[in-house]
């Protein structure tokens, strides 16, 4: 079964850092990636996807993140964070169960603070 | 357009109670997906709905886990017999695909259940 692993549980930043949070994901096949964020008091929201193409893929807010198939690695960016991106981002892979559905396998999650 | 709604959105249940929990999705959505999300974790799947048919519940942790979706909109997930590990958020999700797993799920608030 596919897993994603997410490398920092919290990160703390200061306004205007730039921001790299890592992603793995184990499975061979063909995935789709997303990055998915949760800001305080609301629901999950996609941020961005990739499914084929160009490997850096551009999201709202300014984030994007890139593909690297031989690293299993799809790592989210953004080169200079403000206070309102504090909120949890999650990485997922979605793939087909071979039960009948294209489930989404998510990590736990990284907590993202950044301190005006 | 309305997004996906759940409710009740926070459910406290005494250990040995049976709980139903509601997901509307969006309307025309053809996919329908619940998850459950234990504290400090990410959510985890339980089943799929492809408009009345549920076609996965791979992710079902007990038969006290029963979900429906009998016109094809609204689905119940109902939990028989409550544990304390029950306890978690329930995530319905839905989509506008089926057997597409490059398209975005679009998820409620949660409904957060206590069992005490």
């Amino acid at each position: 079964a596919q897993s994603v692993s997410q490398h920092n549980h919290h990160v703390i930043l200061s306004e205007a850092a730039s921001l790299e949070l890592g992603c793995n994901y184990s499975y061979g096949g063909t995935v789709n990636l997303f990055w998915y964020v949760q800001y305080p008091g609301q629901h999950l929201q996609l941020l961005l996807k990739y499914f084929s193409g160009d490997p850096l893929v551009k999201g709202i807010k300014g984030f994007e993140a890139e593909f690297i198939k031989s690293k299993f690695s799809f790592n989210l960016r953004k080169p200079s964070v403000q206070w309102s991106d504090t909120a949890e981002y999650f990485c997922a892979v979605n793939v087909y169960s071979g039960a009948g559905s294209y489930q989404l396998t998510f990590g736990k999650g990284t907590k993202l603070s950044v301190i005006p | 357009g309305a997004g996906v709604s759940q409710s009740p959105r926070y459910k406290v249940a005494k250990r040995g109670q049976d709980v139903a929990l509601r997901c509307d999705p969006i309307s025309g959505h053809v996919s329908l997906f619940w998850y459950q999300q234990a504290l400090g974790q990410g959510p985890e799947f339980l089943t799929y709905f492809q408009n009345e048919a549920q076609l996965d519940k791979s992710g079902l942790p007990s038969d006290r886990f029963f979900a429906e979706r009998p016109e094809g909109s609204v689905s119940t997930l109902k939990i028989q017999r409550t544990q304390q590990e029950d306890s978690a958020v329930y995530l319905c999700a839905s989509s506008f695909a089926r057997d597409r797993g490059s398209y975005e799920q679009y998820f409620g608030p949660g409904t957060r259940l206590t069992v005490t």
